[in-house]
């Protein structure tokens, strides 16, 4: 099993330029999530999906972020324009929601700097 | 607003003690809380889980104590190894939803 894979590892872009980022989540998954890492805040949930359909996006900060999921093997994650405040790592997870404490596996995460 | 809170950003501890870390919260509509290793440059792992309607839960050298009165869990670790080194999370979840939230990160430093 090859785990969640996100891609690319490092992002360095420049304040104005579209971000997007890509998680494959593990097979047979049904859930998939979008978290981003600061020292500040931690792990803040940005949006998660359930069978392909996204289920709670209040985590999103603004407009200029929006993810899909438009089959089950894969999602992206894009911000249009990007900001220097976006500087974080992403991560992605997935998880097969069956009741209980479902695991979520994530990825190795994506580090992205906005200059 | 912080609902999970994790007050020590860093502990440091001699190797085979025990290490203790603390997280705290403030809904009372979190069913389940779990807690998340993490090393440099990979994704957090799942290390090991509570439901709400317990108050201790343990894996080997790993447990979990839930004081819901407190809105207050902690994670053990005994002995403590030097590859235990790690950014620990707690998380909790908003009952009725598979939504999770995280704390901030305890930073463990097991001394050889």
């Amino acid at each position: 099993d090859a785990g969640v894979i996100q891609s690319p590892r490092h992002e360095v872009t420049e304040m104005g330029q579209e971000v997007t980022l890509r998680c494959k989540p593990i097979s047979g998954h049904n859930s998939l999530f979008w978290y981003r890492q600061t020292m500040m805040r931690g792990l803040e949930l940005l949006i998660y999906f359930n069978n392909n359909v996204p289920i709670d996006d209040s985590g999103m900060p603004e407009d200029r972020f929006s993810a899909k999921m438009p089959n089950a093997s894969f999602s992206t994650l894009k911000i249009q324009p990007s900001e220097p405040r976006d500087s974080a790592v992403y991560f992605c997870a997935s998880s097969l929601m069956a009741g209980g404490a479902d695991t979520q596996y994530f990825g190795p995460g994506t580090r992205l700097t906005v200059l | 607003d912080q609902q999970v809170k994790q007050n020590s950003p860093s502990l440091s501890v001699q190797e085979g003690r025990i290490s203790i870390l603390n997280c705290d919260y403030t809904n009372s509509m979190f069913d389940y809380f779990l807690w998340y290793k993490k090393y440099p440059a990979e994704g957090p792992t799942f290390l090991i889980s509570i439901s709400s309607i317990k108050d201790k839960n343990e894996d080997g050298r790993f447990t979990v104590f839930l004081n819901k009165s407190a809105k207050h869990l902690s994670l053990h670790i005994v002995p403590s190894q030097p590859g235990d080194s790690a950014v620990y999370f707690c998380a909790a979840r908003l009952s009725g939803t598979y939504k999770y939230i995280f704390g901030t990160g305890t930073r463990l430093k097991v001394l050889a």
